[in-house]
């Protein structure tokens, strides 16, 4: 089964903080995106990567950055956290053979 | 207008009915379409892809109208466990692989 794993569950972090939160696949997919999904907005696409290295904004990019060093890991960085990204982030992988998007359980932040 | 958009629901049905919905993207470049199901406090997990011709899986039929820019999910003979939000998925794949989700159509299905 292919499994995409994210570090935290749950994360408390006070304005300013800098947060990372860290997703690892273990299905070789190229492709990995970050999503937060909030009641009444569904998922937005913060950023993705299509490869090693590579990364691409989303929808939302502002407030965060990410990593790529390695195809299994892809990390969000949130470099000085503001109460509006609180939120239920998923890490998700892409099996581009199928088109089916993996996602992780989620990571559920508070800001305050 | 947002990207994917579907009506949130929710859509409170008994066991046994017959449901369905809709779901309309605006970029005509969309190359793939899915739905994928999300239970409570759960990741969302894939429930099928959406074929030109239309495709079922058991009680589900998925269609796909590109001329009008929509898609479909119809549910049969609802049970209790197929309460949970259904997310249409659109996928850009010129677009180095960005996939867009709509807001999520809640179902209830009461006994």
């Amino acid at each position: 089964d292919v499994k995409v794993t994210q570090s935290s569950r749950y994360l408390v972090k006070r304005t300013g903080e800098k947060v990372f939160l860290e997703c690892v696949q273990d299905m070789d997919h190229e492709n990995m995106f970050w999503y937060r999904q909030d009641p009444g907005l569904g998922l937005r696409l913060i950023y993705f990567s299509y490869d090693v290295k590579m990364k691409e904004k989303g929808d939302i990019p502002e407030g965060y950055s990410v990593s790529r060093e390695k195809k299994e890991r892809f990390s969000l960085i949130l470099e000085s956290a503001s109460t509006n990204q609180t939120s239920m982030y998923l890490c998700a992988s892409l099996d581009t053979n199928t088109g089916e998007l993996f996602f992780g359980e989620g990571s559920r932040l508070t800001v305050l | 207008r947002k990207e994917v958009e579907q009506d949130p629901g929710p859509f409170n049905v008994p066991e046994g009915a017959t449901v369905a919905f809709n779901c309309t993207y605006s970029n005509s470049a969309s190359q793939s379409f899915f739905w994928y199901r999300q239970d409570c406090r759960k990741e969302p997990k894939l429930l099928m892809s959406v074929y030109s011709s239309g495709n079922e899986d058991g009680r589900f039929t998925a269609q796909l109208n590109r001329a009008s820019q929509y898609i479909s999910l119809l549910i049969r003979d609802s049970k209790l466990s197929d309460s949970a939000t259904y997310l249409c998925v659109v996928a850009l794949y010129n677009q180095g692989g960005k996939l867009i989700f709509g807001q999520g159509t809640e179902l209830s299905v009461k006994p």
